[in-house]
């Protein structure tokens, strides 16, 4: 199936904690996402690369950095987690960025939430 | 900045009745999509429009353009409760072409039977 995917779907940690979330997509898109979804379902973008390089990166802590080894795969590594970082994570795709106007593919999501 | 408002953002109707989802801006976008999500899932893409003034339909779903592209209409004929989730708008283009897309806060729509 084409698709994007990211794993884990789920993951409890603790603060303090570091911890990554993986995505990939077979789609052939030059253009990968991370999005957050917060309690309230509004959707905000943090980073985006092309072509393995950052062509976005929004205002976000530090302890985020993404990891882009090849266009087709985007990683997510927080460090030291907070409680705030609670937040459903979306990965997406698109051709490229001009052709974000089509649309994104979005991956199902990684429910993290810190205890 | 650019935002999207989107409104009502909850919605419980019957089965059968009719309804209309709005978004709205003060900044012009080159497109504005419209996605679909269900629980513990992502969003998925049901229609983007282009063109001010532009007219989609997809079965019972009527989209919208507004003539100056800054506002959006989603509405939906007859709904079902296969039609419950939560709705999302999303603006591209503005200021800077990077592929970022400017989301609404979604409609969550129930449709009882």
């Amino acid at each position: 199936d084409t698709a994007v995917s990211q794993t884990p779907k789920y993951l409890v940690t603790q603060m303090g904690n570091d911890k990554s979330i993986k995505c990939e997509q077979n789609l052939g898109h030059d253009t990968m996402y991370w999005y957050k979804q917060d309690s309230k379902k509004f959707l905000k973008i943090m980073f985006s690369y092309n072509n393995k390089e950052l062509i976005i990166n929004e205002t976000v802590p530090n302890r985020f950095s993404p990891k882009s080894p090849d266009k087709a795969h985007l990683n997510l590594h927080i460090n030291s987690l907070e409680l705030g970082d609670s937040a459903v994570y979306f990965c997406a795709s698109s051709q490229d960025p001009e052709g974000a106007w089509r649309g994104y593919t979005f991956g199902s999501g990684t429910r993290l939430t810190v205890v | 900045t650019q935002l999207l408002e989107q409104s009502p953002q909850f919605l419980s109707i019957q089965e059968g009745e009719n309804l209309t989802v709005y978004c709205n801006s003060s900044s012009v976008f080159s497109s504005l999509q419209w996605y679909r999500q269900e629980p513990g899932e992502g969003p998925v893409l049901l229609v983007t429009v282009v063109t001010g003034g532009e007219v989609k339909k997809l079965k019972r779903l009527t989209f919208q353009f507004g003539d100056a592209r800054k506002d959006s209409s989603l509405h939906i004929t007859a709904a079902q409760p296969g039609d419950t989730g939560l709705y999302l708008c999303a603006g591209a283009g503005g200021s800077s072409n990077t592929g970022k897309l400017i989301f609404g806060q979604g409609t969550t729509l129930q449709v009882k039977p």
